[in-house]
C-alpha cells in the first residue's frame, strides 16, 4: 500500500509552547490530507481536512487558529498546536487518500504530551 | 452527514474461533467501505476493504459482506489467532470525500 510518513512520533513539550506535526505522501501526491485526534481507547475524531493550496476545513468544535495546518505542497501537510495545554495532549494521525482507488493510508501518528 | 455505527465494542473469542463485527451507514451515497485494525500505540492499518458494487470480498481469513439495501456491512474473521487481537474500525466514504469511522471493537483472542 501507499506510504504516509509521519513525524515526530512522540513530542513531549511545555504548556504554552507551539508544536509542529509534519504528514508527508511518501510514493504518491495528495490533494488531500486528514487530521485525527484519537483519545485512548476512542474512534479517530476528523479534527480538518487539509487541502493543497488552500485553506483547511475544520470540523465543527475545532479551533482553527489553535490547530494550524498548512497544506504547502502534494507530499506534506502540517499541522501545529499553538499555545499548547495539557488538555491537548493526544495522540494525532494523520491520512491521505489515493486519488485513483480512494484508498485511505494513516500515519504513524505523533504522541503528543503538555505538561 | 454520514453516520456509523459499530457493534459490539468488545469481542473475545477463543482461539481457532470466528469473529463477526457489524457496522450500519445511514448515507445512501456512500460507495467504499474499508476495515482498519489497529494495534496499540501503532496506525490503523487497512485490512480490507468493499465497494458498493460488490457483496462480499474475501482475503484469506478475513472476508467483508456488504447489504446496500440494509446499508450495512460485516468484518469476518475466521481461524482466530492470537495475533488478531486488536482494535478494528470500519468506515464509510463517498470515494474522494471524508471518512465516517465506527467507534471501534476491541477484539481479543484467547489462546
Amino acid at each position: 500500500g501507499a506510504v504516509v510518513s509521519q513525524h515526530p512520533s512522540r513530542v513531549i513539550c511545555k504548556s504554552g509552547t507551539s508544536v509542529k506535526i509534519e504528514c508527508r505522501s511518501l510514493d504518491f501526491q495528495a490533494t488531500t490530507m486528514f487530521w485525527y485526534r484519537q483519545f485512548p481507547k476512542q474512534s479517530l475524531m476528523l479534527m480538518a481536512t487539509s487541502n493543497e493550496g488552500s485553506k483547511a476545513t475544520y470540523e465543527q468544535g475545532v479551533e482553527k487558529d489553535k490547530f494550524l495546518i498548512n497544506h504547502a505542497s502534494l507530499t506534506l501537510s502540517t499541522l501545529t498546536v499553538t499555545s499548547a495545554h495539557p488538555e491537548d495532549s493526544s495522540f494525532y494521525i494523520c491520512s491521505a487518500s489515493l486519488s485513483n482507488t480512494g484508498e485511505l493510508f494513516f500515519g504513524e501518528g505523533s504522541r503528543l504530551t503538555v505538561l | 452527514g454520514e453516520n456509523v455505527e459499530q457493534h459490539p465494542s468488545t469481542l473475545s473469542v477463543q482461539e481457532g474461533d470466528s469473529a463477526v463485527i457489524k457496522c450500519t451507514y445511514s448515507d445512501s451515497a456512500s460507495n467504499y467501505f474499508p476495515w482498519y485494525k489497529q494495534e496499540l500505540g501503532k496506525r490503523p492499518q487497512l485490512i480490507i476493504d468493499i465497494r458498493s458494487n460488490v457483496g462480499e470480498k474475501k482475503d484469506q481469513r478475513i472476508a467483508v459482506t456488504l447489504n446496500k439495501t440494509a446499508k450495512h456491512f460485516s468484518l469476518h474473521i475466521t481461524e482466530t489467532q492470537p495475533e488478531d487481537s486488536a482494535v478494528y474500525f470500519c468506515a464509510a466514504t463517498n470515494t474522494g470525500n471524508q471518512f465516517y469511522f465506527g467507534t471501534g471493537t476491541s477484539l481479543t483472542v484467547i489462546p
